[in-house]
């Protein structure tokens, strides 16, 4: 999988909006980014997925840069409820189909 | 979305014992499921691909004959932990791929999680 880096751990107001970034310079043409989130004790769960263009959901926005070596899963209205670890994961283009979860990042909502 | 159940959620077992998990996919079929495995304050590794009608391929350090996977039928696979050790408690996590997906798809790598089952070895 293109490596990614994501920041440990971010703090978040209920409410705000939570930009969470991450980085995958390495990242090759047709390999798409995905997130998943982790709330504790629980089974991931599939957040959003794009390749180039923006997208958007009931959950979660992602946003690529022109470029694709990074991107940001943005959650427009924070609640106590979003706290989970957020995983930014490129799997391979082709071949392998099971995804390689890294350190992700530590999203604490706070009241 | 697409639902994958795990039974048990929780399990305590005496040291020797075996313990069997079992991963269905409630509303698709999936040929292809995932163990993986999770210790405290760690990320998720992956312990072995699961493919209904064949047998599992393991991921490098993960004792085939200790984990024994089945996969039986398009929705249901279970991990059977043998002679489970204290050093085996951990959170076993399944996910399931829904239908074969092509390569390079947007769907190709879109995989559902089940809840998790928690093992501890006593």
């Amino acid at each position: 999988d293109a490596k990614t880096t994501q920041p440990t751990s971010m703090d978040c107001a209920e409410g705000r909006a939570a930009n969470l970034p991450c980085n995958h310079s390495t990242i090759s043409g047709n390999e798409y980014v995905y997130w998943y989130r982790q709330i504790h004790s629980q089974g991931p769960q599939y957040i959003i997925h794009g390749l180039k263009n923006n997208e958007t959901n009931e959950m979660a926005s992602l946003i690529i840069t022109e470029d694709r070596k990074s991107s940001t899963l943005i959650l427009p209205h924070a609640t106590l409820r979003d706290t989970a670890v957020y995983y930014c994961i490129v799997p391979p283009y082709m071949g392998r189909r099971a995804l390689t979860f890294g350190s992700g990042t530590r999203l604490q909502v706070q009241p | 979305g697409a639902v994958v159940s795990q039974h048990p959620s929780w399990v305590i077992c005496k040291s020797g014992t075996s313990v069997k998990i079992e991963c269905r996919s409630l509303d698709f079929q999936a040929t292809t499921m995932f163990w993986y495995r999770q210790f405290p304050k760690q990320s998720l590794m992956l312990m072995a691909t699961s493919n209904e009608g064949s047998k599992a391929t393991y991921e490098q350090g993960v004792e085939k004959d200790k984990f024994l996977i089945n996969h039986a039928s398009l929705t249901l696979s279970t991990l059977t932990v043998t002679s489970a050790h204290p050093e085996d408690s951990s959170f076993y996590i399944c996910s399931a791929l829904p239908g074969s997906g092509t390569s390079g798809s947007s769907s190709y790598n879109e995989q559902f999680f089940g809840p998790g089952t928690r093992l501890t070895v006593l």
